[in-house]
């Protein structure tokens, strides 16, 4: 079964610093996607990583993937209160049985303070 | 607005009764994506369509079924409900069958299970 692990799941950040969201994941898989969800609001899409190495870049937002270390990453650069949301990563086989078929984290809660 | 559209936004109904969810994707989307989020469970996939077949599946409990008609809409339906299938379901939809394609969600259906 396809595990998912996002770290932190809670991130309190100042105003203009850089951090890192991770997203680990426990089997082979070839698709990953990063979404937002504001509160109380639906998901929005951010990034689809289809391949390793992939990185990807809109704004302040930065993700990249690494399939042999089963890893994928969603750095925040100089933060501002706007990026305040919770982040998913979901990951999706491509080949196997399970193809299609999505397994997302728990989600890390990141909050931007002045 | 992501120009899928869900209905009804809230639901409230009794325990053992049945509900059904409807979804009309983005315009020219085949492909349509049911997903529940829930307190106790997180964010899950529940089941994939492409132009009217069923193309994945995932953690859908066998009380609930799904369908994509002709015009692309789909229903979701849910029978026997619990107390525990309170939750928000979110349909999808993006333009092609297979995986990597970006997915716009709707703003949810909730349904409170009473």
């Amino acid at each position: 079964e396809l595990k998912v692990e996002q770290n932190p799941l809670f991130l309190s950040m100042q105003e203009g610093k850089n951090y890192t969201i991770y997203c680990n994941y426990s089997t082979t898989s070839d698709r990953l996607y990063w979404y937002r969800q504001d509160p109380g609001k639906s998901l929005e899409s951010l990034f689809v990583l289809l391949s390793n190495g992939a990185v990807k870049q809109e704004g302040r937002l930065m993700a990249s993937l690494d399939t042999k270390a089963r890893l994928s990453t969603l750095h925040i650069t100089a933060a501002v209160h706007d990026l305040s949301a919770t982040y998913f990563c979901a990951v999706e086989p491509y080949f196997n049985t399970n193809a299609g078929k999505s397994t997302f984290g728990d989600g890390t809660t990141l909050t931007v303070k002045p | 607005d992501s120009g899928v559209t869900q209905t009804p936004k809230h639901l409230i109904t009794a325990t053992g009764q049945r509900v059904t969810l409807r979804c009309s994707p983005r315009s020219g989307d085949l492909s349509v994506y049911w997903y529940q989020q829930s307190l106790d469970q997180g964010l899950q996939f529940l089941i994939q369509y492409y132009n009217g077949e069923e193309r994945a599946k995932g953690n859908i409990l066998e009380r609930f079924s799904a369908q994509q008609f002709p015009d692309l809409h789909s229903e979701l339906n849910l029978s026997s409900l619990e107390l525990g299938d309170s939750a928000l379901y979110f349909c999808a939809s993006s333009v092609g069958g297979i995986s990597g394609n970006t997915i716009y969600f709707g703003e949810g259906s909730w349904l409170t299970v009473v």
